[in-house]
């Protein structure tokens, strides 16, 4: 899987938008960025994926760079229940469809009221 | 529709006793993953079970071992347990049909106590 760089930790502003950064510079063409995020002493929560088109769901948007070597998981409007450690995850697809999921430190995302 | 259940929530054990840890997928997954989470540190992937067969094996001894069973369900065994164990043992679950859109959905995870 490749690896991923994420800035240790970062401060919203509740309400505003929050931008999450991820350098991904070493991923290949048939891999998918993927975001999770992990709310104090629970298990993590998948967000939001893509390949090399902007993708929104309800939950937040992905913006991934033209060449693909970073991207950034925009939360519109923050709010005190969007407090968590956010991961960027580059995933492989394994032979036979196996999927393992390889974290980094993450970005510990605090918002402020 | 349950979510990915793990058992027990918290367990306390001392050093060179061993340990089991049970994980119940989501309805319809066939696949479990297992990821043991230090204190401040990302998951860390121990292995991966599908067809009741290890397919996928991290960076971790042969203390740690494992089980699927037929209903997909599937246990974390720990030999020997060491202070260095201690950690919050997290079971995935998705869906082995070669898709890599589907996402993995995580349980909350049994926090492991070794003194």
């Amino acid at each position: 899987d490749a690896k991923t760089t994420q800035p240790p930790s970062m401060d919203c502003a509740e309400g505003r938008a929050a931008n999450l950064p991820c350098n991904h510079s070493t991923i290949s063409g048939n891999e998918y960025v993927y975001w999770y995020r992990q709310i104090h002493s629970q298990g993590p929560q998948y967000i939001i994926h893509g390949l090399k088109n902007n993708e929104t769901n309800e939950m937040a948007s992905l913006i991934i760079t033209e060449d693909r070597k970073s991207s950034t998981l925009i939360l519109p409007h923050a709010t005190l229940r969007d407090t968590a450690v956010y991961y960027c995850i580059v995933r492989v697809l394994l032979s036979g469809g196996y999927q393992k999921v390889t974290f980094g430190t993450g970005t510990k995302l605090q918002v402020i009221p | 529709d349950a979510g990915v259940t793990q058992s027990p929530t918290h367990l306390i054990k001392t050093r060179g006793q061993q340990v089991t840890l049970r994980c119940s997928p989501k309805s319809g997954h066939d696949t479990v993953s297992w990821y043991q989470q230090a204190l401040g540190q990302g998951p860390q992937f121990i292995f991966q079970y599908y067809e009741e067969e290890e397919r996928q094996r991290g960076n971790f001894p042969d203390r740690f071992s494992g089980h699927q069973f037929p209903n997909y369900s599937s246990e974390l065994n720990v030999n020997a347990l060491l202070l260095g164990d201690s950690a919050l043992y997290l079971c995935a679950s998705s869906l082995a049909t070669g898709n890599v859109r589907d996402e993995q959905f995580f349980g909350p995870g049994t926090r492991l106590t070794v003194l």
